[in-house]
């Protein structure tokens, strides 16, 4: 049964770049036809779809954000990544990795907050 | 604003039936799989359906899906207290190339 855990910063500056990692355990990133993805949801509000990686390395994102994330994967950890720069406090919220199947994500992790602040 | 509309709130009785409703276009709902997703309180979102009506393992029967057109619905029978949380309705939209997701309902079980 795969599991999904996020990692990283709790607290970043306004202007820099958040990193999270997610670990994959009970299966490999690159194999089968998955997309392993990031969400995020503000507190108190919606989700928000980030982007994702297919476990052959493709990668989509969110139009309103593709210009300042990258995801990128690391398969000798079984690990993704996310990267989101230049951030300001909208992107105050909790961050979820997920496993995507293609028409739905079925597997998620349990979040981490990241807060943006000064 | 999102690309899928939902309620941003239902409510009914224990015991009663509720259907939330995901509006959305052709170039997501029109063609593509809907999926739902349970939000309880200070947890991560749980997937209740897929491929606009099928149920993953463990899901309880009082919960089924379905799409027409362009709008899906999920509806829940039996209402339970421990059914209270937000229901997100997600999808690929084709045109965004993009995952999308609706603004979220939620659910209150009087």
């Amino acid at each position: 049964q795969v599991q999904l855990q996020e990692s990283g910063p709790g607290l970043v500056k306004p202007s820099q770049t958040l990193s999270l990692t997610c670990t994959v355990s009970g299966g490999s990133i690159s194999s089968g036809n998955y997309y392993w993805t990031w969400i995020r949801q503000p507190a108190g509000k919606g989700l928000e779809w980030i982007g994702r990686i297919h476990s052959s390395g493709s990668t989509s994102y969110n139009p309103s954000l593709k210009s300042r994330v990258t995801i990128s994967g690391d398969t000798s950890k079984n690990q993704f990544s996310l990267k989101l720069s230049s951030v300001t406090a909208t992107d105050t919220a909790v961050y979820y990795c997920a496993r995507d199947w293609g028409r739905a994500v079925a597997t998620w992790g349990q979040g981490t907050l990241v807060t943006v602040s000064s | 604003q999102s690309v899928l509309t939902q309620p941003p709130s239902v409510s009914a009785a224990p015991g009663q039936k509720v259907t939330i409703s995901c509006s959305g276009s052709s170039s997501n709902i029109g063609n593509n799989y809907v999926s739902w997703y349970q939000q309880l309180p200070g947890t991560a979102p749980k997937l209740l359906i897929y491929d606009n009506s099928k149920r993953p393992s463990g899901i309880p029967d009082r919960f089924s899906g379905s799409k027409s057109g362009t709008s899906a619905t999920l509806d829940i029978t039996g209402l339970q207290t421990g059914d209270e949380a937000d229901y997100y309705c997600g999808i690929w939209d084709s045109s965004l190339s993009a995952g999308v997701f609706g603004g979220g309902t939620k659910l209150t079980v009087l």
